[in-house]
């Protein structure tokens, strides 16, 4: 069975810090990866996925992310905080064949300190 | 507008009475989900549509649990004698085809509060 641990349920940043949240999964083949980001009240919104080859993955809002197989791990990253990056952050996996759902890890709480 | 919409926004209602939540989901797309998004569990999937296949149902977490989606489109969501951990954000979800690649894109959800 797949499953996302998502190390730190908050994370709080200084603007125009680093952001880092952390993604690792647990599947019995690769899956492909996402993260989603919620705004407050607001359905989740694709933030960037990974579904090919490539490594490092750019989605909007200037995050990224890395895939990295030998440590099962997809954390993301942004070189510098803005206030309006406070938001839970979730990371998901779905498997490349068969079920098509998205496995969710437990969510981080981002807040942006000024 | 062009995403998917739910209804209602909010639902309070008593234990044991039956609720139904709506989800409209982008137009053209053949793939609608539903997930739950409760405090203990966090955001866990229920129920997937693709098409005229049979639903994938190994998300419900209970028989009281049922959804049906009319002529491809439209989903209802019906939880049977409501009980408080019912409570939750239901969130639907569709998506242009059936791989697991396709980004799922989310309506703002149904809040549920069972008193």
């Amino acid at each position: 069975a797949q499953s996302v641990t998502q190390l730190g349920s908050h994370v709080s940043v200084s603007e125009g810090a680093l952001v880092l949240l952390r993604c690792n999964y647990s599947s019995s083949v690769p899956p492909y990866l996402f993260w989603y980001v919620q705004y407050p009240n607001q359905g989740l919104q694709l933030l960037l996925k990974h579904t090919s080859a490539a490594t490092l993955v750019k989605g909007i809002n200037g995050f990224e992310a890395e895939f990295k197989k030998s440590e099962t791990s997809f954390h993301l990253t942004k070189p510098s905080a803005h206030m309006s990056d406070a938001a839970e952050y979730f990371c998901a996996v779905s498997l490349i064949q068969g079920a098509q759902k998205l496995v969710f890890g437990q969510g981080t709480r981002l807040t942006i300190n000024p | 507008g062009a995403g998917v919409s739910q209804s209602p926004s909010n639902k309070v209602t008593e234990k044991g009475k039956d609720v139904e939540l709506r989800c409209d989901p982008i137009s053209g797309h053949t793939a609608l989900y539903w997930y739950r998004q409760s405090l203990g569990q966090g955001l866990e999937f229920l129920i997937y549509f693709q098409g005229n296949s049979a639903p994938d149902k190994s998300g419900l977490p209970s028989d009281r649990f049922s959804a049906e989606r009319t002529g491809g489109s439209v989903s209802t969501l019906t939880i049977q004698r409501t009980q408080q951990e019912d409570s939750a954000v239901y969130l639907c979800a569709s998506s242009l085809g059936a791989r697991s690649y396709n980004e799922q894109f989310f309506g703002p959800g149904t809040r549920l509060t069972v008193l």
